[in-house]
């Protein structure tokens, strides 16, 4: 079956500019999760949702950031006034049960790699 | 404060030389711990979930073990195409919600 879908696989923009990343999840899965790995870095948490709601914004690095689900599927995770701090690759994953749930492994995409110049 | 460590950082092995990777975390709550595996320009691939001291689970030739302290990923008899970086993850309460805290990894290299 399919996998979890992101696009653009690859974005480079100039450093002011806004972009939207998207997520495809696996169909069914009721949570969403999106992840910022910087190179030869670990998975730093941005945000999490279940269904069209986000329990856990915590890990969103600054306002520039924001992140929304529609229709329990796809998501968009916008970043505003992009800077040369923001170029990682963004990561995607979904679950079929709760974060707080048993048996939730999360599933990922295969990334955005975001180029801030 | 939750912590999740991984070692080596990197591992070279000649093929068919056994050898483990360590996971250590310290984390309030632990509710599951992952093993992924992560090959260059691709998101991580899940291998394992862990619940509690003394589990193991085995794929292949990888087997992970959970103690109150640690994981182990042991490789037996690797082949190249085992080469990746694998990550370790552990599903841990903080204050009202849950949250998957991820190691830095080991990115493991075999050679033919």
């Amino acid at each position: 079956g399919a996998g979890v879908s992101q696009s653009p696989s690859n974005k480079v923009t100039e450093k002011g500019k806004d972009v939207e990343l998207r997520c495809d999840p696996i169909s069914g899965h009721t949570a969403l999760y999106w992840y910022r790995q910087s190179l030869g870095q670990g998975l730093e948490f941005l945000i999490y949702f279940q269904g069209n709601s986000a329990p856990d914004k915590s890990g969103l690095p600054s306002d520039r950031f924001s992140a929304e689900r529609t229709g329990g599927s796809v998501s968009t995770l916008t970043i505003q006034r992009t800077q040369q701090e923001d170029s990682a690759v963004y990561l995607c994953a979904s679950s079929h049960r709760p974060l707080a749930g048993a048996n939730n492994e999360q599933f990922f995409g295969p990334g955005t790699r975001l180029t801030v110049l | 404060e939750d912590q999740v460590t991984q070692s080596p950082e990197a591992l070279r092995l000649q093929e068919g030389e056994s050898s483990s990777l360590n996971c250590s975390y310290t984390v309030s709550g632990l509710r599951g711990l992952f093993w992924y595996r992560q090959d260059p320009g691709k998101g991580p691939e899940f291998l394992f979930t862990l619940y509690s001291a003394g589990e193991e689970k085995e794929k292949e030739r990888l087997k992970a073990t959970l103690t109150k302290k640690e994981s182990f990923l042991h490789i037996t008899a690797p082949k190249p195409e085992d080469s990746a970086t694998y990550l370790c993850a552990v599903q841990a309460r903080v204050d009202s919600s849950y949250k998957l805290i991820f190691g830095s990894g080991t990115r493991l290299l075999v050679r033919p």
